[in-house]
């Protein structure tokens, strides 16, 4: 069965410093990959996602992600943090379309 | 274009009542899912639904719990006899029917309190 890990539950970053969130995923066949934000109080918005077309997808509010076989995983990234970027990231694997497994997610924290 | 809808946003249940959560997805969307979210962990898939037609419920618990998306109406996921640990936000998600990977997209959750 295919599951993600997430490592580090909270990442604290500067404002304009570059954001890193990690995720590796374990898969028996090449996954579906996505990573989604979740603001607080609120429901699970999607960044981005991987479906094989590109090994590094582009998302919105200037988030990015690549796709890294060799290494099974698919970290996220912007190159400079804002104040609005503050929420909870989770990294997503799925074989098909019912069966989607999330990491435990990660904390992002944006410091001034 | 509307997002999914769920409701009630809140509930708060006594020990022993049912709750009951709805869920009205995207125009074109047939398909829904839903999923747990206890504090500080990640989603938990619950169980996966076409119209009148349960397709996987591997992440239900086998007792107390139930799921229907009818022809007509909201999706309904139904906990009998809620209990403490039901305390959570549950989260639905829609998609539309297709033969690869579709996006899901989420609503904003009911977040349900047993006291």
């Amino acid at each position: 069965a295919q599951s993600v890990t997430q490592l580090g539950s909270h990442v604290s970053v500067s404002e304009g410093a570059l954001v890193l969130l990690r995720c590796n995923y374990s898969s028996s066949v090449p996954p579906y990959l996505f990573w989604y934000v979740q603001y607080p109080n609120q429901g699970l918005q999607l960044l981005l996602k991987y479906t094989s077309a590109a090994t590094l997808v582009k998302g919105i509010n200037g988030f990015e992600a690549e796709f890294k076989k060799s290494e099974t995983s698919f970290h996220l990234t912007k190159p400079s943090a804002h104040m609005s970027d503050a929420a909870e990231y989770f990294c997503a694997v799925s074989l098909n379309n019912n069966d989607m497994r999330f990491g435990a997610g990660t904390r992002l924290t944006v410091k001034p | 274009n509307a997002g999914v809808m769920q409701n009630p946003r809140h509930l708060v249940r006594r020990r022993g009542q049912e709750a009951r959560l709805r869920c009205s997805p995207m125009k074109g969307h047939s398909h829904v899912y839903w999923y747990r979210q206890l504090p500080e962990e990640g989603l938990k898939f619950m169980v996966y639904l076409q119209k009148e037609n349960i397709i996987d419920e591997s992440g239900m618990p086998k007792e107390r719990f139930s799921a229907e998306f009818p022809k007509e109406g909201p999706s309904i996921l139904r906990i009998q006899q809620v209990v403490r640990g039901d305390s959570a936000a549950y989260f639905c998600a829609s998609s539309r029917p297709g033969t690869t990977q579709e996006t899901q997209y989420f609503g904003p959750g009911t977040r349900l309190l047993v006291l």
